[in-house]
């Protein structure tokens, strides 16, 4: 079956530059997209395809992709953004697929 | 504004069918732009696809589950609901249901419901 990997953990500091990752094959023919969940919250789509943000996200969010990596930056990490983010695509049966999950801490 | 609300029991019987519908509110179930989805949640850890219904009534399913999982659509209702067959206590979960874009190139979930939680024991 399709897999999609993420990194954990990752922290940033305050006001500065995260990047979290997410690897997979699907990556090379399909594109990303990313959603944040708070504690007792419902994911959020903060990017799809690629790097489009959904009304209401901050353009702090952003995506990019090459080869079987997609990646989401957060730049300029505020304290609200702490959060755990997933990464999500199509698979070659046309259906969706799920990473792992990133905790980000904001220190 | 689209949205999207599951409603079902909370307790279900291990070697019992889990059965929850999803009432989607605000737009039409029967837009040709979506697919209907299920995800779940198992507790402390993270998303797994379920399945997703187009408004048709064609069905996709993570195949870890296929032969256990259907889903269907009332458009009459506007609702569209997911059937667990022999859960066990790994089904235990958080139950989501979202509206995914109907793109071949793209998964992108863009409304969720709240999640419903879902216990399996006896």
């Amino acid at each position: 079956s399709s897999e999609l990997t993420q990194d954990p953990a990752v922290s940033v500091a305050l006001g500065q530059t995260v990047r979290i990752t997410c690897q997979g094959d699907t990556l090379r023919s399909f594109y990303a997209s990313w959603y944040q969940q708070k504690p007792g919250q419902a994911p959020v789509l903060v990017i799809f395809a690629k790097n489009n943000r959904p009304s209401g996200i901050p353009d702090r969010f952003s995506g990019s992709s090459s080869g079987n990596t997609a990646s989401l930056t957060i730049t300029g990490a505020q304290a609200e953004d702490e959060a755990d983010y997933y990464c999500n695509s199509r698979d070659s049966s046309g259906g969706g697929v799920f990473g792992g999950g990133t905790k980000v801490t904001v220190l | 504004q689209v949205q999207l609300q599951e409603s079902g029991p909370g307790l279900v019987k291990p070697s019992q069918t889990l059965s929850l519908t999803c009432t989607v509110s605000g737009g039409s179930i029967t837009s040709g732009a979506y697919y209907w989805s299920w995800i779940r949640q198992h507790p402390g850890k993270g998303l797994q696809w379920i399945g997703y219904i187009y408004y048709s009534g064609s069905a996709y399913y993570n195949s870890s589950l296929k032969s256990r999982v259907a889903i269907s659509v009332d458009t009459s209702k506007n609702q569209f609901s997911l059937k667990l067959t022999s859960v066990t206590a790994a089904d235990t979960a958080l139950y989501y249901c979202a509206r995914d874009l109907a793109s071949a190139m793209v998964s992108s979930f863009d409304i969720w419901g709240q999640g419903t939680m879902v216990i399996v024991s006896s």
